[in-house]
């Protein structure tokens, strides 16, 4: 299955530490979209990134949040010093360059603090 | 500011009854893209279908069925004859690719139940 893979699928982590999440985009896929999903709640919009690049933040934490996606290697959001509030579900998906393609998601990491 | 609305937070039926779930959604753009998605309860979420805004025609794939109305800027979605493997979140989603952002904007979702 060459799907959007997201590792880990869950991550227990106490209040203060550091969560790292991994996001594999599709095979041919440049483009890769974080969502977070509350309790309950639908997805919401986190950054959206290409190669090496940032192009849409707007939806991100200012503080304790980060994002990457190095020329080589998975896309990384980092949650620094982790609250309570913190807890979600954190999905990546993948497009391809053409705007006309779907956004296919990854089955998510499931971020509890304790 | 895009906007989608999916107004029927909880809809409960019993199995073989038809099912329509709604989706209004509000966006300045021309063109733009439509998604439903399906969140079952083991989590992941599974891409069920993107209608283009200049398409209009209804779709129909085996149960499911879209009826896409612009003048009314709603993408509606029936599940005929449910049965309990259809039970799951129900999400409706917006996106305008042709500017710089690609975002999907989602819906606060339907929790479909289907009942045996």
């Amino acid at each position: 299955n060459a799907g959007v893979m997201q590792n880990p699928r869950h991550l227990v982590r106490r209040r203060g530490q550091e969560a790292r999440l991994r996001c594999s985009p599709m095979k041919g896929h440049s483009h890769v979209y974080w969502y977070r999903q509350l309790p309950e709640e639908g997805l919401k919009f986190m950054v959206y990134l290409q190669k090496e690049n940032i192009i849409d933040e707007s939806g991100m934490p200012k503080e304790r949040f980060s994002a990457e996606f190095p020329k080589e290697g998975p896309s990384i959001l980092r949650i620094q010093q982790v609250v309570r509030g913190d807890s979600a579900a954190y999905f990546c998906a993948s497009s391809s360059d053409s705007g006309n393609q779907p956004q296919h998601f990854g089955d998510g990491t499931r971020l509890s603090i304790l | 500011a895009q906007k989608v609305t999916q107004a029927q937070t909880e809809i409960s039926v019993v199995e073989k009854e038809d099912v329509t779930l709604d989706c209004v959604y509000e966006t300045r753009d021309t063109t733009y893209y439509l998604f439903w998605y399906k969140q079952p309860p083991s989590g992941e979420l599974v891409f069920l279908i993107r209608r283009n805004s200049f398409d209009e025609q209804n779709e129909i794939s085996g149960r499911y069925s879209w009826n896409f109305q612009k003048s009314t800027s709603s993408f509606n979605f029936t599940i005929t004859a449910s049965q309990v493997v259809d039970s799951a979140v129900y999400f409706c989603a917006l996106s305008d690719p042709d500017t710089g952002r690609r975002a999907l904007t989602f819906g606060s979702g339907t929790r479909l139940q289907v009942q045996p």
